[in-house]
C-alpha cells in the first residue's frame, strides 16, 4: 500500500466547531487531493492540490478549506462543523501526469470517519 | 466539468456468472478511466485502468472497454465468485485533474 496516513481517523466534534483532518504521504508524490464519501454519493472531491501551496477547488469546497506547506502534507479544515460534513473522508495521492497527457493512478488512505453531532 | 454516470446501482448475480457495469462520461478530453473495488469498511483499491489510446484491456477475470465516440466505458467480471462482492466506482479524468468517481455500484455474488 501507498505510504498515506490519515490521522485522526475517528472523530466526533461538536457543531460549530472546528476541525481539520491531516494526510501525510511518504511517497513524495505531486498531487494530493481530499474526498468524501456519502450513501448515494460515492466520492466526491473536495479539493485538491498540485503542487506546495497550489490548490484547487472541487465538486463539495464550500465550507471546507485546504492548506498544504509541504510536499508531504495536505490538511483539510472544516471551520465551522455542520452536521451535513458527517462523512467518510478520504485523502488521496497520485504522481506526475503520463507522458501521454492522461492522468496517474490515485491510491487512498485508510479514511478519517467524522461525525459532527 | 466532468460528469460521470454509473449504472446500475446495485447488481445481485449468482456465482459464476458474468457481471458487467457501465459508465458514461460527458468531457471528450478525458483520456483515462479507472475502476476502484472498495469492500466494507476499506479504502477504494485499484482493480484496472484504461487509457483513451487503447479500447480493451484483459486482467485474468476483469476486462475494461472504452468507446471514446460515444463517451462510455464497462467493466466486465466474468467467473464471479462471493469475493468479488464489494461496490465498484468507475471515474474519469485527464492530466492535470482530479479524478471524477461515479456513485457506484454495490455487486453481490451470491454462493
Amino acid at each position: 500500500d501507498a505510504g498515506i496516513t490519515q490521522s485522526p481517523r475517528h472523530k466526533v466534534t461538536e457543531t460549530g466547531t472546528p476541525v481539520t483532518l491531516r494526510c501525510h504521504q511518504t511517497e513524495n508524490h505531486r498531487y494530493m487531493y481530499w474526498y468524501r464519501q456519502d450513501p448515494g454519493h460515492g466520492l466526491r472531491l473536495i479539493h485538491y492540490s498540485y503542487g506546495v501551496k497550489d490548490t484547487d477547488k472541487g465538486e463539495v469546497s464550500d465550507g471546507y478549506s485546504v492548506s498544504r506547506s509541504k510536499t508531504e502534507d495536505f490538511l483539510l479544515t472544516l471551520e465551522s462543523a455542520t452536521s451535513s460534513q458527517t462523512s467518510v473522508y478520504f485523502c488521496a495521492i497520485s504522481d506526475l501526469d503520463m507522458v501521454d497527457g492522461s492522468g496517474n493512478t490515485i491510491y487512498f488512505g485508510e479514511g478519517s470517519w467524522l461525525t459532527v453531532v | 466539468g466532468e460528469n460521470v454516470e454509473q449504472h446500475p446501482s446495485t447488481l445481485s448475480v449468482q456465482e459464476g456468472d458474468s457481471a458487467v457495469i457501465k459508465c458514461t462520461y460527458s468531457d471528450s478530453a478525458s483520456n483515462y478511466f479507472p475502476w476502484y473495488k472498495q469492500e466494507l469498511g476499506k479504502r477504494p483499491q485499484l482493480i484496472i485502468d484504461i487509457r483513451s489510446n487503447v479500447g480493451e484491456k484483459k486482467d485474468q477475470r476483469i476486462a475494461v472497454t472504452l468507446n471514446k465516440t460515444a463517451k462510455h466505458f464497462s467493466l466486465h467480471i466474468t467467473e464471479t465468485q462471493p469475493e468479488d462482492s464489494a461496490v465498484y466506482f468507475c471515474a474519469a479524468s485527464m492530466a492535470g485533474t482530479a479524478l471524477i468517481f461515479g456513485k457506484g455500484t454495490t455487486l453481490s455474488v451470491s454462493s
